[in-house]
């Protein structure tokens, strides 16, 4: 059975930093690309980042470059996500998500298949 | 950035009834569209991919429909586990953008 579990989520002062982990089992975890996407509180849906299989290859929305670091280290079946610079907005439900092909490509930015269960983070003074 | 359009935003049906939500893009995305459906405190789970292709495990009585830039997500008869959000996203463009959401209520 495929499963991710999030943890490091948190509350979090405005300018501060937070690693997000997400474990997974049940699959070949280096076979896949990963994603994580965020939900504020009452909000849609919103891709943040992924990363290619072997994590050579990473993209960001727009509002997280340069900020935000997304990375994996297969050995441990771990996804992670380093979140600096946070602001209130970053606040967000943010779930790892498993797609069904290894890397993007140049007009395929995703199929996911598999989602954790989320874990909270709140930016706030 | 491509912009992706529910509708409606939110309905009243009942058990039994025949659901259609519709998920507009502002550009052609080609059949690169999933649907995804979100129940309250859990995360998504997936429906379809490809506009068309049910997800494995996913009843039948899900079907979707659609290319370029119009899709549909149709519910054949709706059962008292299917009462959540239903989103839409596209993932031909660079960001896979999310549509708004439909919420599906009794």
């Amino acid at each position: 059975e495929v499963q991710m579990l999030e943890s490091g989520g948190g509350l979090v002062q405005p300018g501060g930093s937070l690693r997000l982990s997400c474990a997974a089992s049940g699959f070949t975890f280096s076979g896949y690309a990963m994603s994580w996407v965020r939900q504020a509180p009452g909000k849609g849906l919103e891709w943040v980042s992924g990363i290619s299989n072997s994590g050579v290859n990473t993209y960001y929305t727009d509002s997280v470059r340069g900020r935000f670091t997304i990375s994996r280290d297969n050995s441990k079946n771990t996804l992670y996500l380093q979140m600096n610079s946070l602001r209130a907005e970053d606040t967000a439900i943010y779930f790892c998500a498993k797609d069904i092909n290894t890397d993007f490509w140049s007009g395929y930015y995703g199929v996911l298949d598999y989602w954790g269960q989320g874990a909270l983070v709140t930016v706030s003074s | 950035d491509i912009q992706m359009t529910q509708s409606p935003s939110s309905l009243s049906a009942s058990v039994g009834d025949r659901v259609t939500i519709t998920c507009r893009a502002s550009q052609d995305v080609s059949n690169y569209l999933a649907w995804f459906q979100q129940k309250p405190g859990k995360a998504p789970k997936s429906l379809i991919y490809a506009a068309s292709t049910l997800q494995s495990g996913v009843p039948s009585k899900f079907s979707g429909s659609g290319s370029g830039t119009e899709f549909t997500l149709t519910i054949s008869s709706l059962q008292p586990e299917d009462f959540a959000t239903y989103y839409c996203q596209q993932y031909r463009r660079y960001p896979p953008l999310f549509g708004g959401g439909t919420r599906v209520e009794i």
